[in-house]
């Protein structure tokens, strides 16, 4: 599968939009953009995923730039619950598909 | 059950024992995998079943390591004469097929002494 770049950490104040980014340069074409948080002590949670067309679910949306080449998860208003790692994982769907973690970026949502 | 059940969630051990961790899957899922967290660090991929196969052992740190799973239900993960770099949380996930989107239990946290 192919590697993700993410920034160590970043911060955004609560109510506001979190973009966090992720470079997967060398992605190739049926492998899919994960995004997964893990809160302090708890187990890692999906987010949402997408191959090549924006998408959006209850918890963020996902924009997928025309090449593939990186992405930006989006939290529309940022609360203190949303502080956490987020791993963003490039992942094909073949039949040894495992999803292998980096070390993601931590978000602090601040007051 | 409603999500991925792990058990138990706290347990500690001497050094040299052997333990037994428990993952009940999400009903209907047929891949399960499982990972390892040390404190602080990131989650190392362990093993995954498609059913009750296991085609990717890969991250299985020793022979000490192994796990099973059975009609296509629970899986066990068992470390024998556990060491005190075994300690971890113990994570295992399930997905409706392999290549999905994958679902994660609470964890199991060993600590060996």
């Amino acid at each position: 599968d192919a590697k993700t770049t993410q920034p160590t950490s970043m911060d955004c104040a609560e109510g506001r939009a979190a973009n966090l980014p992720c470079n997967h340069s060398t992605i190739s074409g049926n492998e899919y953009v994960y995004w997964y948080r893990q809160i302090h002590s708890q187990g890692p949670q999906y987010i949402i995923h997408g191959l090549k067309n924006n998408e959006t679910n209850e918890m963020a949306s996902l924009i997928i730039t025309e090449d593939r080449k990186s992405s930006t998860l989006i939290l529309p208003h940022a609360t203190l619950r949303d502080t956490a790692v987020y791993y963003c994982i490039v992942r094909s769907t073949g039949a040894n598909s495992k999803l292998t973690f980096g070390k993601g970026i931590t978000l602090s949502v601040r007051p | 059950g409603a999500g991925v059940s792990q058990s138990p969630s706290n347990k500690v051990t001497e050094k040299g024992k052997d333990v037994e961790l428990r993952c009940d899957p999400i009903s209907g899922h047929t891949a399960l995998y499982w990972y390892r967290q040390r404190l602080g660090q990131g989650l190392e991929f362990l093993i995954y079943f498609q059913g009750n196969s296991a085609p990717d052992k890969s991250g299985l740190p020793s022979d000490r390591f192994s796990a099973e799973r059975t009609g296509e239900s629970v899986s066990t993960l068992t470390i024998q004469r556990t060491q005190q770099e075994d300690s971890a949380v113990y994570l295992c996930a399930s997905s409706q097929v392999v290549g999905r989107e994958a679902f994660f239990g609470q964890g199991t946290r060993l600590t060996v002494v």
